[in-house]
C-alpha cells in the first residue's frame, strides 16, 4: 500500500487549490478515505472522510469551504480547497483504512502554505 | 464536541515503561486508536481498537481502554521510541467525526 499526495504549495488567502493523493496496492473507492492536517509545530487534525456510497464528512472548521472527492479510474483522492486562510496552513495527509474511523496507511504529506 | 485530554510530555529511562494517557468522556465505550510520529516523519498507526498492534509494531507497545482513560503502555522503552504520540476516536455522538488528542512528547532520558 502507498499514498502519494501532491499539489500543496504557496497560495494567497481567499485562494483555491486541489490536493491530490494517489493510491496503489488498494482500491480508493472500497477504502475508508481520509484526509488529516497538522499546522506547524502542531499536533494532528482531522479534516475530511469519504466511505461507503460517497459519504462525507467534514469538520467544523473546513465545512462548506472543502470538498473531499475520489475518482475511481486513476485511483486518486482529492481535496478541494476554497476560500483558504491563513490558519489552513499545514502539511496535508491522506489516509486509507479499511475500517470507518481507523488510519491505517499515510502517505508522506504535501505542504500548504497560505500567505500574501 | 468530543475532547480527548493527552499529557503534553513524558519521561522515561531506558528500559522502563512508559504510560501515556487519553482522557475522554466515557471513552471506554469507543474504540481508540494510536499513533506515533517521528520527527519530520508521517504518522503510523501503532496500537488500533483499544489493544491490537498494528502490523510490525513490536510487542513491547501495548493498549488498554475503560472507563474515561485510555492508556498506551511502552515496555523496555528503547531510544528510538522517542516521539510524539497520538490517540484518535471516531465521534458518532452527534455526527460522525475524527478526533484526536493533542497528543504527547515521549522523551528517553
Amino acid at each position: 500500500v502507498m499514498l502519494v499526495e501532491s499539489g500543496g504549495g504557496l497560495v494567497q488567502p481567499g485562494g483555491s487549490v486541489r490536493l491530490s493523493c494517489v493510491g496503489s496496492g488498494f482500491t480508493v473507492n472500497t477504502n475508508y478515505m481520509t484526509w488529516v492536517r497538522q499546522a506547524p509545530g502542531k499536533g494532528l487534525e482531522w479534516v475530511s472522510t469519504i466511505y461507503d456510497a460517497d459519504i462525507t464528512k467534514y469538520a467544523d472548521s473546513v465545512k462548506g469551504r472543502f470538498t473531499i472527492s475520489r475518482h475511481s479510474s486513476n485511483n486518486t483522492l482529492f481535496l478541494q480547497m476554497n476560500n483558504l486562510r491563513p490558519d489552513d496552513t499545514a502539511v496535508y495527509y491522506c489516509t486509507r483504512g479499511m475500517y470507518i474511523g481507523r488510519f491505517q496507511n499515510w502517505g508522506q504529506g504535501t505542504l500548504l502554505t497560505v500567505s500574501s | 464536541s468530543y475532547v480527548l485530554t493527552q499529557p503534553p510530555s513524558v519521561s522515561v529511562a531506558p528500559g522502563k515503561t512508559a504510560r501515556i494517557t487519553c482522557g475522554g468522556n466515557n471513552i471506554g465505550s469507543k474504540s481508540v486508536h494510536w499513533y506515533q510520529q517521528k520527527p519530520g516523519q508521517a504518522p503510523i498507526l501503532v496500537v488500533y481498537d483499544d489493544s491490537d498492534r498494528a502490523p510490525g509494531i513490536p510487542e513491547r507497545f501495548s493498549g488498554s481502554n475503560s472507563d474515561n482513560t485510555a492508556t498506551l503502555t511502552i515496555s523496555r522503552v528503547e531510544a528510538g521510541d522517542e516521539a510524539d504520540y497520538y490517540c484518535q476516536v471516531w465521534d458518532t455522538t452527534i455526527d460522525h467525526v475524527g478526533v484526536f488528542g493533542p497528543g504527547t512528547k515521549v522523551t528517553v532520558l
